[in-house]
């Protein structure tokens, strides 16, 4: 049963770069698609992109120009930077299992890593 | 972008009485190559991530209760809670994988009358 363990800092000042990193245990990255997914209160729950282990990568377009995301086969893990926060990036991030590149087939976010709370304030 | 909406934001149901989530797509979600539909159904409770209820609009997560159940197709889908139980208190969410960007309903609230 694969699960996802996620870390990484939760407060932020404005203008930092966010960085957190999801480990995979149980299952290889290679093969699928790897999601990052925020949740605000007021904005509900944000796909921020997928990357594969092709580092094939696909952003959402409104967050496009901030994000970094990069994947380590020999780590098995895969990483999230966001750029120049703001108190609007304040949320709770996720990382999520995605589609099957063998298959080439879409797929529900499954399974979930823990979520880890960022705060970006002063 | 494909916009999903869900109705009610919010519903208070007795115990053992049936619950009803709407999600509709601003653009459908049906794959006629393969007859499939490219939506999922989530489950959250406080403090925990989303788990995947229902995917394939209409197909059970192993370990969900068949008291869920999911049904529609290309741009109008229902979640059905048969009977509500206890446990069954939480947010609702639906989401279309289509294409991208992957998009979220903004969530129903489930609550016992």
């Amino acid at each position: 049963q694969v699960q996802l363990q996620q870390w990484g800092a939760g407060l932020l000042k404005p203008s930092e770069t966010l960085s957190l990193t999801c480990a995979v245990y149980g299952g290889s990255v290679s093969g699928y698609y790897w999601s990052w997914i925020r949740q605000t209160p007021g904005k509900g729950l944000e796909w921020i992109g997928e990357i594969n282990h092709y580092r094939t990568i696909n952003y959402n377009p409104s967050l496009r120009s901030r994000v970094t995301m990069s994947i380590d086969t020999s780590k098995n893990h895969f990483s999230l930077k966001l750029s120049s926060v703001t108190a609007a990036d304040t949320a709770v991030y996720y990382c999520a299992r995605g589609g099957n590149i063998v298959l080439a087939l879409a797929a529900p976010f499954d399974p979930w890593g823990q979520g880890t709370l960022v705060t970006v304030s002063s | 972008d494909i916009v999903m909406t869900q109705s009610p934001d919010s519903l208070a149901v007795s115990l053992g009485e049936r619950a009803t989530i709407n999600c509709k797509s601003s653009q459908s979600v049906f794959y006629s190559s393969n007859n499939k539909n490219y939506l999922a159904w989530y489950q959250q409770k406080p403090g925990q991530p989303p788990r995947l209820f229902i995917n394939w609009a209409s197909t059970r997560e192993s370990g969900v209760p068949d008291r869920f159940s999911g049904s529609g197709s290309g741009t109008d889908f229902t979640l059905t809670i048969s009977s509500l139980q206890a446990e069954d208190v939480a947010v609702y969410y639906c989401q279309q994988y289509y294409n991208t960007p992957l998009t979220f309903g903004g969530g129903t609230k489930v609550e016992i009358k």
